[in-house]
């Protein structure tokens, strides 16, 4: 299995730009997670989709994210109009049903810089 | 609310023993994870309880007290490559949706 894919890896804008993220999840795993990590605030929680609809957006910061789930292989974080303060690394992460030992498993993330 | 609590930062020898600790005040408890971090890399898998006692794993084993809300992971015979950010996840309610501690970076010394 190829794991997580997110691409880009790396993506640096200007302040103002719209920035699209994209993910593919490992191929039957029913949840996906996108998170965000910075030094200051550790690894958060942006939200979740189980079976492509979203369950909890509680933790996307502003109207400015948003996220879709069109299919079950693909996702995608938006960030309009993007700001410096937004520059953090961007993981995404998928699992199969819940329950018992199942974990999540990490995309390689996505490097943000907004200058 | 969600709280998760670790060391910020430890230090240890090679070849030693090392335990990270890591409370939490949470609603809804239904597991806790503990997930290893390499600088500049993706958070991997470590070690899973949901019941109270030890779960061990190679030289990895994590500790999980409910009553007290309080778990450890403890790594022996430390390795050079064990030097990374160690992470305490608590998944609530019946779904898996999983809130993350601020991690420990832990630096492995010759």
């Amino acid at each position: 299995d190829a794991g997580v894919i997110q691409s880009p890896r790396h993506e640096v804008t200007e302040m103002g730009q719209e920035v699209t993220l994209r993910c593919k999840p490992i191929s039957g795993h029913d949840y996906l997670f996108w998170y965000r990590q910075t030094m200051m605030r550790g690894l958060e929680l942006l939200i979740y989709f189980n079976n492509n609809v979203p369950i909890d957006d509680s933790g996307m910061p502003e109207d400015r994210f948003s996220a879709k789930m069109p299919n079950a292989s693909f996702s995608t974080l938006k960030i309009q109009p993007s700001e410096p303060r937004d520059s953090a690394v961007y993981f995404c992460a998928s699992s199969l049903l819940a329950g018992g030992t199942d974990t999540q498993y990490f995309g390689p993330g996505t490097r943000l810089t907004v200058l | 609310g969600q709280n998760i609590d670790q060391p910020t930062e430890m230090t240890a020898t090679e070849g030693a023993i090392v335990q990270i600790n890591c409370t939490y005040q949470t609603s809804g408890f239904n597991g806790l994870f503990w997930y290893q971090q390499h600088a500049g890399e993706a958070p991997t898998f470590l070690s899973y309880n949901v019941l109270d006692g030890l779960e061990e794993k190679g030289r990895f084993s994590s500790f999980l007290s409910r009553s007290k809300g309080y778990s450890y992971l403890l790594l022996k015979e430390l390795q050079m490559k064990d030097s990374a950010s160690y992470l305490c996840a608590v998944r609530v309610y019946n779904n898996n949706d999983m809130r993350f501690g601020a991690g420990t970076r832990l630096t492995v010394k010759p």
